[in-house]
């Protein structure tokens, strides 16, 4: 059984960084992507970014929003995850899930139960 | 790029059909047959419901339909239940540029 738990999330001051982790206790973290997506309190779903799996190039790709701050990277012999963030705005707060999307289609088929980062002095 | 665009809210009585629509552009619903939906009730975990714009995973009622026409993705629910008062969000692939797109979300009130 899947299930992605993330962890990490707090009060952070802007301009500070925070690192998010994502851990799967099933099997074949390696085989598929992951991707980060955020909620702001009452607001709608906004993806961040994802990671493909080795099979996929292991390549990764960010939101506009966050390109240039937020680095995603991954230890499949950990079966773990990472969100870097860096530079955080205050408009970064939100609650942060980890999604599976296992057959590399953009669908995101398992999501954790989400952590909250609020980022305010 | 911006958001897809959703209506904010949509409602039905019970046993009716209802159709929320997804309206994006030939950059990311018009392009690719990579639609999803999710439906979220208040302080849950979002769900997915429907994959590659028609297909349903495991578990979902097939009450549940999706389907797309140029730029336009829609999710249908027929049959609407008390139960299917929740959000719903449309999710799009955008190319490598802006990756996914995710619509603004609707919400859905059975009367």
């Amino acid at each position: 059984e899947v299930q992605l738990v993330e962890s990490g999330g707090g009060l952070v001051q802007p301009g500070r960084s925070l690192r998010l982790s994502c851990t799967d206790s099933g099997f074949s973290f390696d085989e598929y992507a992951i991707n980060w997506v955020r909620q702001a309190p009452g607001r709608g779903l906004e993806w961040v970014g994802f990671i493909r799996s080795k099979a996929y190039g292991g390549t990764t790709g960010y939101a506009a929003s966050v390109r240039g701050r937020f680095t995603i990277s991954r230890d499949d012999s950990k079966s773990i995850a990472y969100l870097q963030m860096n530079n955080l705005k205050t408009e970064d707060t939100a609650i942060y899930y980890c999604t599976r999307d296992y057959v590399h289609n953009w669908a995101f088929d398992y999501w954790g139960q989400g952590t909250l980062v609020t980022v305010s002095s | 790029q911006s958001a897809l665009t959703q209506p904010a809210s949509v409602s039905g009585s019970p046993g009716q059909s209802i159709t929320i629509s997804c309206t994006g552009s030939s950059s990311d619903v018009g392009n690719y047959n990579l639609v999803s939906w999710y439906q979220q009730y208040p302080g849950q975990v979002p769900k997915l419901m429907i994959y590659e714009v028609t297909k349903r995973p495991s578990g979902v009622s097939n009450r549940f339909s999706g389907s797309k026409s140029g730029n336009t993705a829609s999710l249908t629910i027929s049959g609407l239940q008390a139960d299917d008062e929740s959000d719903y969000y449309c999710c799009s692939y955008a190319g490598t540029r802006s990756f996914v797109l995710f619509g603004g979300g609707t919400k859905l009130t059975v009367l």
